[in-house]
């Protein structure tokens, strides 16, 4: 099973609204990463979880809230977003090394998020 | 730090008809390659990948990517390319101690009957 599964697939919210978005692997990777991906650009990470810990927050606004409750799971809160957070969001997950080489990242099919 | 660059943003290309998809990358240390491929309105599939060894790296569905170090680059070719490559395609690269791939802009490759 090399599958990343990304809930819900679309999203509407309003500016007011609190959702969450969910992402769940069985692949045993302790690495899941949050991108996001604006129309014709290339996902733009967000956050790094690091063995359910996390490890890198690009600068991210507090209005997008990661949460690793177990090695399984990764949730993005989101609240009080603005139009322009309208994105495809992506996670990923990866491996430990595997002999000493780095494995590759898998990621999910997204959810198309519209903020309105 | 790290970067790569794309510099076709689009490829039109007959069916049938090879392609290369360019990418150059810049590193201090020594790097991972990728090539993403991603369809209309879904994620990102891994195509091709360089970790070690064999220069030339070889996907199941035709693809294949050489790394060359002198030239920093890492381009994507196809001999004979359908309709059904019609996507975006990502290079992207990560280095020893990195915890998360750096993505070039994309090339959008149109295959045209």
């Amino acid at each position: 099973d090399t599958e990343v599964t990304q809930t819900p697939k679309h999203l509407v919210m309003g500016m007011t609204n609190k959702k969450s978005l969910k992402c769940e692997q069985h692949m045993g990777h302790r690495a899941m990463y949050w991108y996001k991906q604006k129309a014709k650009k290339p996902p733009e990470l967000m956050f790094v979880y690091s063995y359910e810990k996390l490890s890198i927050n690009e600068s991210v606004p507090s209005r997008f809230s990661p949460e690793c409750p177990n090695s399984s799971l990764l949730n993005l809160h989101l609240h009080a977003l603005q139009p322009e957070d309208s994105a495809l969001y992506l996670c990923a997950s990866r491996g430990d090394r595997d002999r000493g080489r780095y494995t590759e990242a898998f990621f999910g099919q997204g959810t198309r998020l519209t903020v309105v | 730090a790290q970067s790569v660059t794309q510099l076709d943003s689009q490829v039109p290309v007959f069916e049938e008809a090879p392609v290369e998809l360019r990418c150059n990358y810049s590193s201090s240390v020594s790097v991972y390659l990728f090539w993403y491929v991603q369809y209309p309105n879904q994620g990102l599939q891994l195509l091709l990948k360089y970790l070690s060894g064999s220069t030339l790296v070889e996907s199941i569905n035709g693809f294949e990517a050489e790394f060359n170090k002198s030239q920093t680059s890492f381009h994507l070719r196809k001999p004979s390319v359908h309709i059904s490559d019609t996507a975006e395609y990502f290079c992207a690269v990560t280095n020893r101690v990195g915890r998360a791939l750096t993505f070039g802009s994309g090339t959008r490759l149109q295959v045209q009957p």
